[in-house]
């Protein structure tokens, strides 16, 4: 089956760290690009970080920059997200969503999304 | 940063009824615009890519159209189960990958 499975969120207090990860299956992994979206409570989406196939680009939002990491494992289909210094602002359902790819061509809209993760950053 | 403007905010309407969501981008994307579906307590499904071409699966009442700034989704007749948040996200000129704030489309 084809599909993504985030886990790792919970509770954290404020300036604390947290990695989150999304394992995938059903697809080459190591052929797509993979993201991350979050939506804080009662709001729109908002993307947070991009890594292409290879893992030797990163990409993130201003927000975020310097404060989380992205990574992937190819040989474990699996991609993270490195939280650090992590504010109330970062409270929200972290969603773990696949790129699209027609051949060649790298598309940056997500047509697989994971479930989702909520992280709650409160003292 | 593309910002990207979603209209109107909320939407009511009753089933089977035709509705156009509009969606406005701060500068061209060209055709580089995705439509997403969200429904309560799910994630995002991806309706419409390359602004007028549906994603696998998705019913022909769903059509996007549009390009350079002003883009809109088009429900053709609205089922009970289409009543949901609509998203639009360009993906033309990033970091970052922008979304518009949304459209609720209700039961009126």
């Amino acid at each position: 089956e084809v599909q993504l499975v985030e886990s790792g969120g919970g509770l954290i207090q404020p300036r604390g760290s947290l990695r989150l990860s999304c394992a995938a299956s059903g697809f080459t992994f190591s052929s797509y690009d993979m993201n991350w979206v979050r939506q804080a409570p009662g709001k729109g989406l908002e993307w947070v970080s991009s890594i292409i196939g290879s893992g030797r680009r990163t990409f993130y939002a201003d927000s975020v920059k310097g404060r989380f990491t992205i990574s992937r494992d190819n040989s474990k289909n699996t991609v993270d997200l490195h939280m650090n210094s992590l504010g109330v602002d970062d409270s929200a359902i972290y969603y773990c969503a696949k790129a699209s790819r027609d051949g060649y061509m790298h598309n940056w809209y997500f047509d697989l999304w994971g479930r989702g993760t909520l992280v709650t950053v409160s003292s | 940063e593309v910002v990207m403007t979603q209209s109107p905010a909320t939407l009511s309407v009753s089933p089977g009824g035709r509705i156009t969501l509009s969606c406005r981008a701060s500068q061209g994307v060209g055709s580089n615009l995705a439509w997403y579906q969200q429904k309560p307590g799910q994630a995002p499904r991806l309706l419409i890519y390359g602004a007028s071409t549906r994603a696998t699966g998705i019913p022909a009442r769903f059509s996007g159209s549009g390009s350079g700034t002003e883009f809109t989704l088009t429900i053709s007749s609205l089922q009970s189960e289409d009543f949901a948040f609509y998203y639009c996200q360009q993906y033309s000129n990033w970091p970052p990958l922008t979304f518009g704030g949304g459209t609720k489309v209700e039961i009126k």
